[in-house]
């Protein structure tokens, strides 16, 4: 099977631009979750959808927010970017209780 | 809301020497996972643990899970510089595997 794809790789943005991220878990996954990384706050839960739905969500503002398509794609949106948000965006889809990481995508806000 | 706090941020050793890594939970879990991350990578799976006082092995790793379900330790025997990385605990609550709580981890390091 495939493993998790994230895309884009690599973004570069300047504040209060918005940025979309996508996520495609592993075929028959239907959780897919997303993570923020960064070297001081380690990995922060952003939300979980599962079937379309939002079923968990952490502790961030509105502005970052995350749909899931009826083919389990997910993708993860943050409005008016701020300096603090550059990080590596993690998404994880669900097996029977593992997570599947992919390779994340890196933002960089400027 | 759950906290995991994990210990040492940091570990260096020498090839062939063990390595322990803490993790102490603010609530009772329902379960707990650990994670590796590689210089450059995604965190990658490890194990799962489910029951009070668990104990579990893999290869030199072992994974313990306290009798009160509020703390786990990762213990490498005789570390190898392959074991360089993160090592992440993440602990659910409430039944749910997905939203998990992450420690910190810790950056093992070994010198060959």
């Amino acid at each position: 099977k495939a493993g998790v794809t994230q895309t884009p790789r690599y973004l570069i943005k300047t504040r209060g631009q918005q940025v979309t991220l996508s996520c495609s878990p592993i075929s028959g996954h239907r959780s897919v979750s997303w993570y923020q990384q960064t070297p001081g706050q380690g990995l922060q839960f952003l939300f979980e959808y599962f079937s379309e739905t939002q079923r968990n969500k952490g502790n961030f503002p509105g502005r970052f927010s995350g749909r899931q398509f009826s083919n389990s794609r997910s993708e993860m949106n943050v409005s008016t970017l701020e300096l603090g948000d550059s990080a590596l965006y993690l998404c994880a889809s669900s097996g029977e209780y593992e997570q599947f990481f992919g390779p994340g995508t890196r933002l960089t806000v400027l | 809301g759950q906290q995991v706090m994990q210990i040492p941020q940091y570990q260096h050793v020498q090839e062939g020497e063990d390595f322990t890594t803490y993790c102490n939970s603010s609530t009772t879990l329902s379960n707990i996972q650990w994670y590796k991350q590689r210089p450059g990578g995604h965190p990658v799976f490890l194990i799962q643990l489910v029951k009070s006082g668990e104990v579990k092995k893999q290869k030199r790793l072992t994974f313990q899970f306290g009798e009160a379900k509020k703390n786990s330790s990762l213990h490498i025997t005789a570390t190898q510089t392959t074991d360089v990385g993160t090592y992440f605990c993440a602990g659910s609550s409430g039944g749910s595997n997905y939203k998990l709580t992450f420690g910190k981890g810790t950056l093992l390091t070994v010198n060959p």
